[in-house]
């Protein structure tokens, strides 16, 4: 299957910093990728839409202030969480899609933010 | 709005009976359903792709079926291992492909 990197895997912050988290195709062209976020026994939790050139289009619900995303070329996406409080403190993934895979979705290894 | 439910929650079973995991959708206009494996802390893997026309999928052990009119798929894992001790997550992709997904089916193979 297709190759999906996210780094890093784990990261533990201050309160009041911020945290970039990369999330790169390595084996295939990604124009759009999705960021995910998952609590403890529970479904994932879709955050924004990544689009290549474009601005990310976000779920209702998440402030697109809080996670910046960048998605400056068709290999690599960031998710920059800004200003961290605990209650960010989570389990971030990232997904992409390869064209002609009938639209399968290959995942990220997840990133454990901890805000402390 | 897509909801999808999986049961249940958690199993265990011991080494070498076969598994049933059930997944269900309220809306049957899906594009392809997936199936995922879990472990703890980690991403997710890919297991299984199964296309809105298609009944069916099967990889080694793995078979998944696809009853799109009723909104249902079952995960089948034959001659279940401790290695396969993980979270089994069922997602449905949507027109606007988007995936939406079930909370897993939490098990673990005793040996």
């Amino acid at each position: 299957g297709a190759v999906v990197s996210q780094h890093p895997s784990r990261v533990i912050c201050k309160s009041g910093t911020s945290v970039k988290i990369e999330c790169r195709s390595l084996d295939f062209q990604a124009t759009t990728m999705f960021w995910y976020r998952q609590f403890p026994k529970q479904s994932l939790m879709l955050m924004a839409t990544s689009n290549e050139g474009s601005k990310a289009t976000y779920e209702q619900g998440v402030e697109k202030d809080k996670f910046l995303i960048n998605h400056a070329s068709l290999t690599l996406s960031t998710l920059t969480v800004t200003s961290a409080h605990p209650e960010d403190s989570s389990f971030y993934i990232c997904s992409a899609g390869r064209q002609g895979s009938g639209t399968e979705a290959f995942f990220g290894q997840g990133t454990r933010l901890t805000v402390v | 709005k897509q909801e999808v439910t999986q049961i249940p929650a958690a199993l265990s079973v011991p080494e070498g009976e076969n598994l049933v995991l059930n997944c269900s959708f309220t809306d049957s206009a899906i594009y392809n359903l997936q199936w995922f494996r879990q472990d703890p802390g980690k991403g997710l893997t890919s297991l299984l792709l199964i296309q809105s026309s298609q009944r069916e999928q099967t990889s080694g052990r793995l078979n998944a079926s696809l009853d799109k009119s009723s909104g249902r798929s079952t995960l089948y894992i034959a001659a279940s291992q401790p290695g396969d001790s993980a979270t089994y997550l069922c997602a449905v992709r949507r027109g606007n492909n988007r995936l939406a997904f079930g909370k897993g089916n939490q098990v673990v193979v005793i040996p």
